[in-house]
C-alpha cells in the first residue's frame, strides 16, 4: 500500500534556528500534500495544502514566513520552521494524496524548541 | 508497532439511517484517539478527540466511544444526512506518532 516517510519523528533545537521536516511519498506520486500541527491535548489542525510545482496554501493565522513549505517534486513536501520559538514546540504530520480520495499520512514530527 | 484498522471501507446508506463506524488498535498504550473526516481534495476535520482516560464524546449528532483495553472505538452518527458523505478517518496518539485508520467512505443516499 502507499507509505509516506516522514522524518525525523522527533528533533529538539535551540530558539532561533531553522528547523526541516521531510515527507516523501515511497511508492505513490503526490499531487497535493497537506501539513499539520496539533499542540497538546489540542486536536489536529491543518497548516497549508502543497499541490507540487506551486506555492502552498495556507489557513488562516499560519505565517507563511515562519513556515516554509516547499513541494518541488512529486514525491517529496518540506517544512522549514524558521527562527523557531518554543511556542513552535509541536506535533507536526504531513499527508499526501495522488487523487483527491485516498490519503496516506506521515507519522508525524515531535519538535521541541528550547 | 501501532496498527489502525477500520470497519468497513466503505459504506452507503439511505438518509436517515443511524449508523456506526469502527477502528481497532493494536497497542493500548495511547495518549488519545481522534476521529476526523475528510471531504475529497480537503484536509481533516476533527469531529471528536477522546483522551486515554475518557470513554466517550459527544459533539451533535456524533458520539465516540472508547474502550482502550479491547483497542476498539466507535463512531455513530445519527439521523445521517447526505452532508455526512465524506470520508472518516480513525487516529490514534502514541508517545511520538499518530498512526491513521484507512478511512471508512460514507455515502448518504437522499
Amino acid at each position: 500500500g502507499a507509505v509516506v516517510s516522514q522524518h525525523p519523528s522527533w528533533v529538539i533545537c535551540k530558539s532561533g534556528t531553522s528547523v526541516k521536516i521531510e515527507c516523501r511519498s515511497l511508492d505513490f506520486q503526490a499531487t497535493t500534500m497537506f501539513w499539520y500541527r496539533q499542540f497538546p491535548k489540542q486536536s489536529l489542525m491543518l497548516m497549508a495544502t502543497s499541490n507540487e510545482g506551486s506555492k502552498a496554501t495556507y489557513e488562516q493565522g499560519v505565517e507563511k514566513d515562519k513556515f516554509l513549505i516547499n513541494h518541488a517534486s512529486l514525491t517529496l513536501s518540506t517544512l522549514t520552521v524558521t527562527s523557531a520559538h518554543p511556542e513552535d514546540s509541536s506535533f507536526y504530520i504531513c499527508s499526501a494524496t495522488t487523487d483527491g480520495y485516498g490519503y496516506t499520512f506521515g507519522s508525524g514530527t515531535r519538535l521541541t524548541v528550547v | 508497532k501501532q496498527e489502525v484498522t477500520q470497519i468497513p471501507a466503505a459504506l452507503s446508506v439511505p438518509e436517515g439511517e443511524n449508523l456506526v463506524l469502527n477502528c481497532s488498535f493494536t497497542d493500548s498504550a495511547i495518549y488519545n484517539l481522534q476521529w476526523f473526516r475528510q471531504d475529497p481534495g480537503k484536509g481533516l476535520t476533527s469531529l471528536l478527540l477522546i483522551q486515554s482516560s475518557q470513554r466517550e464524546q459527544t459533539s451533535g449528532r456524533l458520539n465516540a466511544s472508547l474502550d482502550k483495553s479491547s483497542g476498539r472505538s466507535t463512531l455513530y452518527i445519527a439521523a445521517s444526512q447526505p452532508g455526512d458523505s465524506a470520508t472518516y478517518l480513525c487516529a490514534v496518539q502514541g508517545n511520538n506518532d499518530m498512526r491513521f485508520g484507512a478511512g471508512t467512505r460514507l455515502t448518504v443516499k437522499p
